[in-house]
């Protein structure tokens, strides 16, 4: 059974930076193919791919914000870690981490609401 | 702004069918891109309903159906439940950009 859990501050301060760790179980990056996500989702609003990055080192980011995002993963820990810098209230958002399916997400996290002030 | 346009709402009465639309282009669902389908219930996370344009995950009813259409992607939804009545978006893996893209996302109520 995937798990994955998303864990950090839930209040940030605008131009601070957001880190953030993704915590999962039942996938190991040890296997071909495995890839974890972060997608996030203002109140109210759609859904947003951020990065993923894949079991053979490869990390892909959302165009528009790829100069402020960093994802890694630590393999010995099952954990995907994601920092957003240059915080603003408009990145305020639930933050979801999730498995890589094919070309999709299968197993998603509760999320972590993320309120940033000015 | 998304490359992927949902109707923002669609509703039907119990029992009924309903289908949500995702509009891409010829780069993209018309070039031949998978879709994928998920649903979000209020307070919760997505839950993948399709994936591959019209392949259900065990555990997903067969009320649930994808379809493809030179630029559109559809969901249809049969039987319509008193808990179908969530937000519901697809999503595609865009090669050009070597990222994945969501759609605009559509509230279905149901009457």
């Amino acid at each position: 059974q995937i798990t994955l859990e998303e864990s950090g501050p839930t209040f940030v301060k605008a131009t601070q930076t957001l880190t953030l760790t993704c915590t999962f179980s039942g996938f190991s990056f040890s296997h071909s193919g495995m890839g974890v996500g972060w997608i996030r989702q203002p109140p109210g609003k759609a859904l947003e791919w951020l990065a993923v990055t894949y079991w053979d080192e490869e990390k892909l980011y959302s165009p528009s914000l790829r100069t402020r995002l960093t994802i890694a993963k630590d393999t010995s820990k099952n954990q995907v870690v994601l920092t957003l810098t240059n915080m603003d209230p408009l990145d305020t958002a639930t933050y979801f981490c999730a498995h890589r399916l094919g070309d999709g997400f299968d197993n998603w996290g509760q999320g972590l609401l993320v309120t940033v002030s000015s | 702004q998304s490359v992927l346009t949902q109707p923002p709402s669609v509703s039907g009465a119990p029992g009924q069918r309903v289908t949500i639309s995702c509009t891409g282009n010829s780069s993209n669902i018309g070039a031949g891109s998978d879709v994928n389908w998920y649903r979000q219930l209020p307070g919760a996370a997505p839950k993948v309903l399709i994936y591959a344009t019209n392949n259900r995950p065990s555990g997903v009813p067969d009320r649930f159906s994808g379809s493809k259409s030179g630029t559109s992607a559809s969901l249809a939804i049969t039987g319509l439940q008193a808990e179908d009545e969530a937000d519901y978006f697809c999503q595609f893996y865009d090669i050009s950009l070597s990222g994945y893209v969501f759609g605009t996302g559509t509230k279905l109520t149901v009457l």
